[in-house]
């Protein structure tokens, strides 16, 4: 079957630095987003990865490993409107998207 | 960036009446359409995905009879709730692939509907 696993909540302070990590299985592969959505908003789109490597876009970088089936986002200097929950979505082979519940993101000051 | 275009935000409802969600993709042409709905604190459930001029290919358990999608054209998608009941009150969700988005088949997303059905 297909899957994802992320954790479910995160806490970070303001101004750290956080990592979330995503295991997926999918029939197929062809790249994994991250999408951040605030509450009650649609997602938005963060980062796109095909190849196996770190991709850095300004304070949030998206790494991949397909080999392993794992992905992590990193966001660096974090500001109270990081706030969010954060999608993990691989694409398989029919070019589907497969959703995960997300990680709800919490900073702090 | 590409916009797409989802209204209305809101909606209340009452229970039996049928409710229309419009899409539109503003500045491309999207070939393929999906349909999404969230219920608070879950994951995006894939409802339909609607090519441009063919019928929408539905997920299992979504009832194609109650969930209306059109497709007429490249810019335009619409979603119509029939006969709705207090259990489809959820977040709507659109988004809509560009045509000439080959690469990496970027997803852009509307800003949602809330629909209440009382």
């Amino acid at each position: 079957g297909q899957n994802i696993d992320q954790p479910t909540e995160m806490t970070a302070t303001e101004g750290a630095i956080v990592q979330i990590n995503c295991t997926y299985q999918t029939s197929g592969f062809n790249g994994l987003f991250w999408y951040q959505q605030h509450a009650g908003e649609a997602p938005t789109f963060l980062s796109y990865n095909v190849l196996d490597g770190l991709e850095e876009k300004g304070r949030f970088s998206s790494f991949l490993s397909r080999s392993k089936g794992y992905s992590y986002l990193l966001l660096k200097e974090l500001q109270m409107k990081d706030s969010a929950s954060y999608l993990c979505a691989p694409m398989d082979s029919n070019y589907q998207l497969i959703w995960g519940a997300g990680t709800k993101l919490i900073i702090k000051p | 960036g590409a916009v797409v275009s989802q209204h209305p935000s809101w909606v209340i409802c009452k229970s039996g009446t049928s409710v229309k969600i419009e899409c539109r993709s503003l500045d491309f042409q999207a070939t393929t359409m999906f349909w999404y709905r969230q219920f608070p604190k879950q994951s995006l459930m894939l409802m339909a995905t609607s090519n441009e001029g063919s019928k929408a290919t539905y997920e299992q358990g979504v009832e194609k009879d109650k969930f209306l999608i059109n497709h007429a054209s490249l810019t335009l998608s619409t979603l119509t709730v029939t006969s709705a009941h207090p259990e489809d009150s959820s977040f709507y969700i659109c988004s809509a692939r560009d045509r000439g988005g080959a690469g990496n088949e970027k997803l852009f997303f509307g800003s949602g509907t809330q629909l209440s059905v009382l």
